[in-house]
């Protein structure tokens, strides 16, 4: 089946450590994108790629690193310097129309990532 | 910033009724797009708009993109409990000469509970 991954669902990690949340997609999506969301809010762009090898920070990216080495996969590392990790995480694909700005984004099923 | 005021924010409704949510912005926009979120999933596109004064209907789902492109309109007839969720507004913002950016916004959600 087509569609996007995210691992894991859940993820605890000591405050501190850096994580990884993976995504992953089989679409052949040009464009990927992490969001942020927080009890009661919208989601709050952190990443995005429109290109292999290339990403943009979003609006709220202080904290955060991502990588596309494929166009299949986006990882995104929190790391010890975002303040206040604690939330639902989700990735996104789309096709990247170019000037026409992006087609429809498809989301993954998310990852809630808690600090202890 | 935050760039598209969704409302209601929330509602309670009896199963049955019909629902109705909005979306507006001060900017234009050249897709409209919404979105269905369950708990602790990740968003569902419902029904994409991408003409102004477009309507279109996904089953007992109607939206319609406003003839301003500032504005979109989501209907639900005939409410059922499977209904219950957070719905998201979303679009690429369109500069002076019509032409979008790369990035989506997002409203901040109406949430949506309906009572058997």
């Amino acid at each position: 089946d087509g569609g996007i991954t995210q691992s894991p669902k859940y993820l605890f990690r000591k405050e501190g450590q850096n994580v990884t949340l993976s995504c992953e997609q089989n679409l052949n999506h040009d464009a990927m994108y992490w969001y942020r969301q927080d009890p009661g809010q919208g989601l709050r762009l952190i990443y995005y790629s429109q290109i292999v090898n290339d990403f943009q920070k979003g609006d709220i990216a202080e904290g955060y690193s991502v990588s596309r080495e494929k166009k299949e996969s986006f990882p995104l590392t929190v790391t010890s310097a975002q303040k206040n990790p604690t939330a639902f995480y989700l990735c996104a694909s789309s096709i990247d129309r170019g000037s026409k700005g992006p087609d429809t984004q498809y989301f993954g099923p998310g990852t809630r990532l808690t600090v202890l | 910033g935050q760039q598209l005021n969704q409302s209601p924010q929330s509602m309670f409704i009896q199963e049955g009724e019909d629902v109705s949510m909005n979306c507006t912005s001060s900017s234009i926009f050249n897709t409209w797009l919404w979105y269905k979120q369950e708990p602790g999933e990740g968003p569902v596109l419902l029904i994409a708009l991408y003409k102004a004064g477009e309507l279109t209907s996904n089953g007992r789902l109607t939206a319609q993109f406003g003839i301003t492109r500032k504005d979109s309109f989501l209907n639900i007839s005939a409410s059922i409990p499977s209904d219950v969720g957070i719905y998201f507004c979303a679009g690429p913002l369109a500069n002076a000469g019509g032409t979008s950016y790369g990035k989506l916004t997002f409203g901040q959600g109406t949430i949506l509970t309906v009572h058997p």
